[in-house]
């Protein structure tokens, strides 16, 4: 088992320009996260789907789009990208929404 | 927005060493809370999920109580040693909230041989 991956792992992006990071997950879990982390800041939740089909946001969804594609797929979109958004963003899954979260590898997005 | 405390924010210890850490919730409206632990690097690992008061969890060296009525969970290291130098999170999840964890912003840990 492969766990959370997520793609890419690095990106550095130019102010305006848009892309999607990917997530995958093959535990067969139903809720699936978006979530940043920035220095001093701990762990923001911006998007999660609680299942397929679903989606929310959460405490920073300015910015952002998300899709779940599936239920092993949740992806999320930067449509135009701007420094503020520069940031490690994690994903993570669970089974339901009160059981414990696994989280992908990260992915370290810079704007410039 | 909910606020998730957690104190210190950073720590060095001797090898060897106890060492404690604090994390305060509100103590309403509660359903679990979350500890994790992350590595330099890596991704947070999960080290336990607390739903009752007075709940004490236990793995290995690491222990965790948690007190739901004055808001506040602890988590023990016993002899920390070298590789037990990570930030350890806390997260709460507060009833009728569903799916959301609020993370506190950690306490990195230090062991220094």
């Amino acid at each position: 088992n492969a766990g959370v991956t997520q793609t890419p792992k690095f990106q550095v992006l130019k102010t305006g320009q848009s892309m999607t990071l990917q997530c995958a997950q093959d535990m067969n879990h139903n809720s699936m996260y978006w979530y940043r982390q920035d220095p001093g800041m701990g762990l923001r939740l911006i998007y999660y789907s609680a299942s397929e089909g679903t989606t929310d946001k959460g405490e920073v969804p300015n910015g952002y789009n998300v899709s779940r594609l599936n239920k092993r797929e949740f992806s999320l979109r930067l449509e135009s990208a701007a420094p503020s958004q520069t940031s490690v963003y994690f994903c993570a899954s669970t089974l339901t929404g009160y059981h414990e979260q696994y989280f992908g590898p990260g992915t370290r997005l810079t704007v410039t | 927005i909910l606020n998730v405390e957690q104190s210190p924010q950073s720590l060095h210890v001797q090898e060897g060493d106890s060492t404690n850490f604090t994390c305060s919730f509100p103590s309403s409206n509660f359903y679990a809370l979350h500890w994790y632990r992350w590595e330099t690097a890596k991704s947070p690992e999960a080290l336990f999920v607390m739903t009752l008061n007075g709940d004490e969890k236990k793995k290995g060296r690491i222990s965790a109580t948690l007190n739901t009525k004055e808001g506040y969970s602890y988590l023990y290291i016993k002899g920390s040693q070298p590789e037990d130098s990570a930030t350890y999170l806390c997260a709460f999840l507060r009833s009728g909230s569903a799916r959301q964890l609020t993370f506190g912003s950690g306490t990195q840990l230090t062991v220094l041989p």
